[in-house]
């Protein structure tokens, strides 16, 4: 079975720190990854996602990054974070070149930015 | 772009009643999806519908793929207090368009 995992979980970091959130995803090969941002109370913000390594597509223009170096593995960088930053990310897969086929989510990194 | 309009925002309920919310768009989506977060947890799916008019049960969970393909509801029997969270839809058009979510509708039980 396919399993997702995010880390850390939460994680506090003072304003211009760098930042960087790994996802790694088991059981599957060539999944489309996505970052989300989700603010407290709040729907969800596609960040970024990425149908293959190396390939990234940004969503909303932030001070935010994303890279796949490798087949399973998504990660959210920033150089200097901002009080903004602050949220709860998750990070999403689904199956690439198949049909419509549902995201499934890991269990998310607070970030609270001080 | 695409949005999903999801209602009700919030929901308080006694525990043992059924509840019952829904998501509409102004455009159609070939996929429909409803998931529930926990406070701290990621999204989990918890009924997926891929056809207009299909109606899908998961437990006490049944949801429904509107015929005009714009909008699905989900509805919760006899609510217990694990179905405190925060459920959201969303909808899909094509296998290469992004799936859209609604804001969600956070479900609140009383004892």
């Amino acid at each position: 079975s396919q399993t997702i995992h995010q880390w850390p979980a939460t994680l506090v970091q003072p304003v211009g720190s760098p930042l960087s959130l790994e996802c790694t995803v088991e059981g599957t090969s060539n999944p489309n990854l996505y970052w989300y941002r989700q603010a407290a109370g709040r729907g969800l913000q596609l960040l970024f996602y990425s149908v293959g390594i190396g390939q990234i597509s940004s969503e909303v223009p932030q001070n935010l990054s994303a890279s796949r170096p490798q087949d399973r593995q998504f990660i959210l960088s920033s150089k200097k974070l901002l009080l903004s930053d602050s949220g709860f990310y998750l990070c999403a897969w689904n199956r690439g070149g198949l049909g419509n086929q549902p995201q499934h989510f890991g269990d998310g990194t607070r970030l609270s930015i001080l | 772009g695409q949005q999903l309009n999801q209602s009700p925002q919030s929901m308080f309920i006694q525990e043992g009643e059924d509840v019952s919310m829904n998501c509409t768009s102004s455009s159609i989506f070939n996929t429909w999806l409803w998931y529930k977060q926990d406070p701290g947890e990621g999204p989990v799916l918890l009924i997926a519908l891929y056809k207009a008019g299909e109606l899908t049960s998961n437990g006490r969970l049944t949801a429904q793929f509107g015929i005009t393909r714009k909008d699905s509801f989900l509805n919760i029997s006899a609510s217990i207090p694990s179905d405190v969270g925060i459920y959201f839809c969303a909808g899909q058009l094509d296998r290469d368009d992004k799936i859209i979510f609604g804001k969600g509708t956070r479900l609140h039980i009383l004892p």
